[in-house]
């Protein structure tokens, strides 16, 4: 079957690196896409990886290996704003995204 | 308007009644795509389609039924609303499918069933 697994909940502090985690099991894969939720709102588009490797956009990184089946988004200088779930979702041969349940991360001042 | 609206924002209904949820989006996407979204799992495909006049089934399609007219307009019916219909429903869309295009979302409707 088709699975994301990521973890439920991570605490960091306000300035800080906070690395969150993803693995897919996937029918195919056509790419890993991270999104970012805040509470109440829609998802928003962050990154999208098909190729290994790290790619940068500001304070927010998403790195892939398609050998191991595994992202991880590297959030930076962390800021009270950035509270919000995660959303990894990897994209199958059928083109159809398989969504993780978040991530939901709690700053800390 | 100004990407993906939808309607209403909240409701509560009854079990057994009939439902329309709106999704309108005026970025001439082909593809749209419907999502309930529940506490501890991942976002669920509903229906989906490819383009006006064409629906397909995704994940979770009982109960529901979808119709696309045209390219602005997708929406979602439950003909007969049960409690575990009770969720946070998502209207989503791409500029073309079976691609690699970010989906954009709506903002969401959410239900409450009793």
């Amino acid at each position: 079957g088709q699975n994301i697994d990521q973890p439920t909940e991570m605490t960091a502090t306000e300035g800080a690196i906070v690395q969150i985690n993803c693995t897919y099991q996937t029918s195919g894969f056509n790419g890993l896409f991270w999104y970012q939720q805040h509470a109440g709102e829609a998802p928003t588009f962050l990154s999208y990886n098909v190729l290994d490797g790290l790619e940068e956009k500001g304070r927010f990184s998403s790195f892939l290996s398609r050998s191991k089946g595994y992202s991880y988004l590297l959030l930076k200088e962390l800021q009270m704003k950035d509270s919000a779930s995660y959303l990894c979702a990897a994209l199958d041969s059928n083109y159809q995204l398989i969504w993780g349940a978040g991530t939901k991360l709690i700053i800390k001042p | 308007i100004a990407g993906i609206t939808q309607a209403p924002t909240s409701q509560i209904l009854a079990a057994g009644r009939r439902m329309t949820l709106r999704c309108t989006q005026d970025m001439r996407h082909n593809a749209m795509y419907w999502y309930r979204q529940d506490l501890g799992l991942g976002l669920r495909l509903i229906h989906y389609s490819n383009t006006a006049g064409t629906t397909g089934k995704g994940e979770v399609p009982d109960g529901y039924s979808v119709s696309r007219a045209n390219t602005d307009d997708f929406p979602l019916t439950l003909a007969s609303a049960v409690p575990s219909q009770t969720s946070v429903y998502f209207c989503a869309s791409t500029p073309t499918s079976g691609s690699t295009d970010t989906q954009y979302f709506g903002p969401g409707t959410r239900l409450t069933v009793l």
